[in-house]
């Protein structure tokens, strides 16, 4: 059974780096038929895709995001992680990793979730 | 971006109704929308792939169809499980965008 399950902080500071890291098992992170997905969905609003990164490094952000985030895999580790630099209160979401069919980009599975509230 | 307009936002039904959700795209996104459902404390669970191809190990009362811009989920005789909310998203084009959600409640 995939399953996935992020990890990091609560709560980040105003103007810091909040940094996320998506353990992966069931399935591997090194092969071509995925995409390792970040998601967020903030307090009264929908979900936004934040980008993915594929087993070689090669990524794709969401624009209105691109300047601020980094996404990275760890194959070694079956892991993969999000960096959102400058974060402000608008970054206060439940953080979602999720896997993605290379080709189709459907979710086929997802995390649990992580709630970050940034806060001084 | 393409926005996905979806309703209801929410609905009472009771158990054995048939439901029907739409999502509404701004532009034609070639049947390449999925719906997920998604219960309180839980991430989402992938329902329908392709606006009609149900995944694997989903029942087969949930079912999904549409082109071009206008696509349905419907869920024929509604189970306890069911109640939860359920949300649209278009892979068609990035950035890849969602509905608001169609949270389905109890009668």
């Amino acid at each position: 059974q995939v399953q996935l399950q992020e990890s990091g902080p609560g709560l980040v500071k105003p103007s810091e780096t909040l940094s996320l890291t998506c353990s992966v098992s069931g399935s591997s992170v090194s092969v071509s038929q995925y995409y390792w997905s970040w998601l967020r969905q903030s307090p009264g609003k929908r979900l936004e895709w934040i980008g993915y990164v594929y087993y070689n490094g090669d990524t794709s952000y969401n624009p209105s995001l691109k300047s601020r985030i980094t996404l990275s895999v760890d194959t070694s580790k079956n892991q993969f992680s999000l960096k959102v630099r400058s974060v402000t209160e608008a970054d206060t979401a439940v953080y979602y990793c999720a896997r993605a069919i290379v080709g189709a980009k459907r979710l086929d599975f997802w995390g649990h979730g992580t709630r970050v509230a940034v806060s001084s | 971006d393409i926005r996905m307009t979806q309703s209801p936002s929410s609905l009472s039904a009771s158990v054995g109704d048939r439901v029907t959700i739409t999502c509404r795209a701004s532009q034609d996104i070639d049947n390449s929308l999925a719906w997920y459902q998604q219960k309180p404390g839980k991430g989402p669970r992938l329902l329908l792939f392709g606006a009609s191809r149900l995944q694997s190990g989903v029942p087969s009362r949930f079912s999904g169809t549409g082109s071009g811009t206008d696509y349905t989920l419907t869920i024929s005789n509604l189970q306890p499980e069911d109640f939860a909310t359920y949300f649209c998203h278009q892979y068609y084009s990035a950035p890849q965008t969602f509905g608001q959600g169609s949270n389905v409640e109890i009668k």
